[in-house]
C-alpha cells in the first residue's frame, strides 16, 4: 500500500464547521507536507512540518505530527465553501529526494 | 516568477501518435518531477531529475515513455506511440533541494482516442 494514506477518502461538511483529515505513513521521514488541489488544477503546497515538530499553524490550518504513530492530521477551522478541494499529504520516505503522495481526501464544504 | 509552466494545457490525439509534453521549472530550482494523475491510480511519480540528470525513472510505465532535461529550464515527457490508457493529467513540479516543497504546474490533460 501507499506511503501517506489519507483518511477519510471523502468528507462533506457545512460551512463554518471544522474539517479534520488524517494521514498515516510507514517509513522514517524528515518532513511531512500537506497539499491542496482544486478541481482541474495543480497541487498547491499548504504547510510543511518537520519530524522534530509536533504541531504547526498557518492561518486556519493546524497540522499535527506524531512520529511514534507515524501519523499526521490536518485541521481546517471555520471552513468556507472555497475550501472545497482535495487534500494530499506527502512524505519524503526514508528521508529521500522525492515525495510520496497519498490518495487524498476530497473535502466538500456546503454553503 | 511565473511558476512552473507546462504546455500544452490540453492534448487530444489518436492512438499510435507521438505526444510531447513540455515543462519549464521555476528558475533556480534543481529538482524537476513528472507525475501522472488518474482517478484509478491517483498521483504517480514517473521520473525525477536533479541538476538535469535523471535520478529515478522507476515510475515510467514502459519503454513508450521517455523524458529528457536538456538544460535547467526545460524538460520534455514523450509518449510514443500513445495508447488510450495513457489518458491522464500529467503534472510537472520543481523544488529547490531534495524532499522540499514542490511547486506544481497547471498540468497537461491528455486524451488518447
Amino acid at each position: 500500500s501507499q506511503q501517506g494514506e489519507e483518511d477519510p477518502q471523502a468528507l462533506s461538511i457545512q460551512e463554518g464547521e471544522n474539517a479534520t483529515m488524517n494521514c498515516s505513513y510507514k517509513t522514517s521521514i524528515n518532513n511531512l507536507q500537506w497539499y491542496r488541489q482544486n478541481s482541474g488544477r495543480g497541487l498547491v503546497h499548504l504547510i510543511l512540518i518537520r519530524s522534530n515538530e509536533r504541531e504547526k499553524h498557518s492561518g486556519r490550518l493546524r497540522v499535527t505530527l506524531d512520529t511514534s504513530k507515524k501519523s499526521s492530521s490536518l485541521l481546517i477551522t471555520a471552513s468556507r465553501a472555497a475550501d472545497t478541494a482535495s487534500y494530499f499529504c506527502a512524505t519524503d520516505e526514508n528521508a529521500g529526494n522525492m515525495l510520496t503522495f497519498g490518495g487524498g481526501t476530497r473535502l466538500m464544504v456546503k454553503p | 516568477d511565473a511558476g512552473v509552466i507546462q504546455s500544452p494545457r490540453h492534448e487530444v490525439t489518436e492512438m499510435g501518435q507521438e505526444v510531447t509534453l513540455r515543462c519549464k521549472p521555476i528558475s533556480g530550482h534543481d529538482y524537476l518531477f513528472w507525475y501522472r494523475q488518474t482517478m484509478m491510480r491517483g498521483l504517480e511519480l514517473l521520473i525525477y531529475f536533479n541538476n538535469n540528470v535523471p535520478i529515478d525513472d522507476s515510475g515510467m510505465p514502459e519503454d513508450r515513455f521517455s523524458a529528457k532535461m536538456p538544460n535547467a529550464s526545460f524538460s520534455t515527457l514523450k509518449i510514443q506511440p500513445s495508447e488510450p490508457r495513457d489518458s491522464a493529467v500529467y503534472f510537472c513540479a520543481s523544488s529547490l533541494g531534495a524532499g522540499k516543497t514542490q511547486y506544481f504546474g497547471p498540468g497537461t490533460r491528455l486524451l488518447v482516442l
